[in-house]
């Protein structure tokens, strides 16, 4: 069974440009989470799917970002006009949809890392 | 607002000795989820423990052990006999479930140097 997969893994990107970043999980995990990570920090979230359905967005992220997971599987992050305050680690995590009161855990990929010049 | 708070920033250990990591946090939810990870130099994130709010049993998993009291709202790791592959970041993150989304909140993390 392969882990949860990114790609690519880095990114160097001047600023205005656009970069999009693909994320496949576990095969069985109908969960897909998007965090980013800046250096000294704890991930934060950003936005996640059941299935093809975004279910909630952080008021973190600008209009400059979307996600997509068309399928239900693999799931795409696009960042427009890229700024410099955009670089970090961008991690996808999928895990099988809790629901009620139970959650389950989440399972990280190895991230993207972006650098913006 | 749900928050966790790692105090320790950076912890550092003779190898063999014991080491404790806190975890304190906030939550207005009544049912949520607490989780260790790890995440060493490589920087991918490895799960390590996943505990509920209505289990306060302590966990032993091998060298690993965890500390649930909700009277304090703290969820604290050992390690027992520390290696130096346990040098690693360690978060401790907090999943509210009653509001239906299961988003992980992260806490700093702690950087644990393990001195051989």
């Amino acid at each position: 069974d392969t882990g949860v997969s990114q790609d690519p893994r880095h990114k160097i990107t001047k600023r205005g440009q656009n970069v999009t970043f693909r994320c496949d999980p576990i095969s069985e995990h109908n969960r897909l989470y998007w965090y980013r990570q800046t250096l000294g920090q704890g991930p934060e979230f950003l936005t996640y799917f059941q299935n093809e359905a975004q279910l909630e967005k952080s008021r973190l992220l600008s209009d400059r970002f979307s996600a997509e997971r068309p399928k239900g599987s693999f799931s795409t992050l696009e960042i427009q006009r890229t700024e410099q305050g955009d670089s970090a680690m961008y991690l996808c995590a999928s895990s099988l949809a809790g629901g009620g009161v139970v959650a389950y855990e989440q399972y990280f990929g190895p991230g993207t890392r972006l650098t913006v010049t | 607002a749900q928050k966790v708070t790692q105090a320790q920033t950076e912890i550092s250990v003779v190898e063999k000795e014991d080491v404790t990591l806190d975890c304190v946090y906030e939550t207005r939810d009544t049912t949520y989820y607490l989780f260790w990870y790890k995440q060493p130099p490589s920087g991918e994130l490895v799960f390590l423990i996943r505990r509920n709010s209505f289990d306060e049993q302590n966990e032993i998993s091998g060298r690993y052990s965890w500390n649930f009291q909700k009277s304090t709202s703290s969820f604290n790791f050992t390690i027992t006999a520390s290696q130096v592959v346990d040098s690693a970041v360690y978060f401790c993150a907090l999943s509210e479930t009653n509001f239906g989304n299961e988003k992980l909140t992260f806490g700093t993390g702690t950087r644990l140097t393990i001195i051989p």
